[in-house]
């Protein structure tokens, strides 16, 4: 149980072109999902926390014009890499709460994104 | 101000050998402390977590913390390493009032094993 899956898992695009990947809890109902930038080697930054229904939460720095998170449901989220540039290449993964316990976060298997 | 630091930034043990990795935290309440595994190109996988009670916790593939409250501190430990165990591994620190869910992540440690 708990699973988050992640789609795509890959993407290749030109700069200046928007990229979406979703996020799904497959077989819960996630409170709040959280979206993840990891650079190589580098531990997971934070970008934003999003809740069903409601504006999601940035975290300082991050440009939610260039970054828009959709809550649609309690099953699915979604990024969109707005006028992506090479600068934004790298590997977003989201995760998602259960119910109960708030604090338990499921990964998705992550999304690498190359900008050309 | 809120932050978890794994001091150790790569690892290298043989295998069969023991391994303890470790983790120190700075946090305003009591916190919720977790350690996650990341093989090369995957999302994290939960190996164990503590919110309260024993402080000695159990997780999946062998592996055990130990929250240690005076120290700051929560170590991850394995008796006997296996190659399969090479990954990054990373503790992380939530929890306390007005909470979000919110997860403070350690910097990662890079978990090399040798034949």
């Amino acid at each position: 149980g708990a699973v988050v899956s992640q789609h795509p898992s890959w993407v290749i695009c030109k700069s200046g072109t928007s990229v979406k990947i979703e996020c799904r809890s497959l077989d819960f109902q996630a409170t709040t999902m959280f979206w993840y930038r990891q650079f190589p080697k580098q531990s997971l930054m934070l970008m934003a926390t999003s809740n069903e229904g409601s504006k999601a939460t940035y975290e300082q720095g991050v440009e939610k014009d260039k970054f828009l998170i959709n809550h649609a449901s309690l099953t699915l989220s979604t990024l969109t890499v707005t006028s992506a540039h090479p600068e934004d290449s790298s590997f977003y993964i989201c995760s998602a709460n259960h119910r109960t316990p708030s604090y338990e976060q499921y990964f998705g298997p992550g999304t690498r994104l190359t900008v050309t | 101000a809120q932050s978890v630091t794994q001091p150790d930034i790569h690892i290298t043990v043989s295998e069969g050998a023991s391994l303890e990795l470790r983790c120190n935290y700075s946090y305003g309440a009591t916190p919720y402390l977790f350690w996650y595994v990341q093989s090369p190109g995957q999302g994290l996988q939960l190996l164990l977590k503590y919110f309260s009670g024993d402080t000695l916790v159990q997780g999946i593939k062998g592996f055990e913390a130990e929250f240690k409250r005076s120290q700051s501190s929560f170590n991850l430990r394995k008796p006997s390493v296996h190659w399969s165990d090479a990954a990054e591994y990373f503790c992380a620190v939530g929890g306390g009032s007005g909470n979000t869910g919110k997860l403070i992540f350690g910097q990662g440690t890079t978990l090399q094993v040798k034949p």
